[in-house]
């Protein structure tokens, strides 16, 4: 079975400073790796997946996150933060290609909030 | 173009009562998704379809719940009856083709509450 973790209930950082949402995983084959924004009272927004290639991806609003597949983490950051970047952040994995029909497991989200 | 729709945007009834929600995928996707969102549990995927095919529904709590995909342009969550314990944020989603590599489409979701 495929589970994901997000350790952090909430981060706090200044606006301005860089921020990091920690997200690891764990899956039997090739993970598709995937980060998800939700605001108040809306449906989760795709942010940027991994799925083969580069380690490094990008995504929307400046986001980009890292895939290290030895520690099996897929963290999410920004190199400097904007207090409209405060939400409600998942991070989400589904087996790649020889995996099975699980569909997408979501962590249980981490709370950012940006402080002025 | 327009994006996944849901509703009741809200529904507020009685437990024992049947409820039912609503999807309208995105044009054109192959793949539908029903998930359940609530501060315990936070989002849990119940049941997901294929060109209208369920292909997973090891989510689906108990057999209060149903889902149905008649045609590629809608689909059902059913509960019957419905207990306080189902009062949650359910959204649907989409995806195109190629399924699970792609990024799903959500919905605003149904705010349901169960008294």
């Amino acid at each position: 079975a495929q589970s994901v973790a997000q350790p952090e209930d909430q981060v706090n950082v200044a606006e301005g400073n860089p921020l990091t949402v920690k997200c690891t995983y764990s899956v039997s084959g090739n993970p598709y790796l995937f980060w998800y924004v939700q605001y108040p009272n809306r449906g989760l927004q795709f942010l940027l997946k991994y799925i083969t290639g580069d380690n490094l991806v990008k995504g929307s609003y400046g986001f980009e996150a890292e895939f290290n597949k030895s520690q099996t983490s897929f963290h999410l950051k920004k190199p400097s933060a904007l207090v409209s970047d405060s939400a409600l952040y998942f991070c989400a994995v589904s087996v790649g290609w020889g995996g099975g029909a699980d569909g997408l497991t979501f962590g249980k989200g981490t709370h950012l909030i940006i402080q002025p | 173009d327009a994006g996944v729709i849901q509703s009741p945007r809200h529904e507020v009834t009685e437990m024992g009562q049947e409820v039912t929600l609503r999807c309208k995928p995105i044009s054109g996707h192959d793949y539908l998704f029903w998930y359940r969102q609530t501060m315990m549990r936070g989002l849990e995927l119940l049941i997901y379809f294929n060109n209208n095919v369920p292909i997973d529904d090891s989510g689906m709590p108990e057999d209060r719940f149903s889902a149905k995909m008649p045609n590629a342009s809608f689909s059902t969550l059913k509960i019957q009856p419905s207990e306080p314990r189902d009062s949650a944020v359910y959204f649907c989603a989409s995806s195109p083709r190629q399924g699970l590599s792609q990024p799903q489409h959500f919905g605003d979701g149904t705010r349901l509450s169960i008294l």
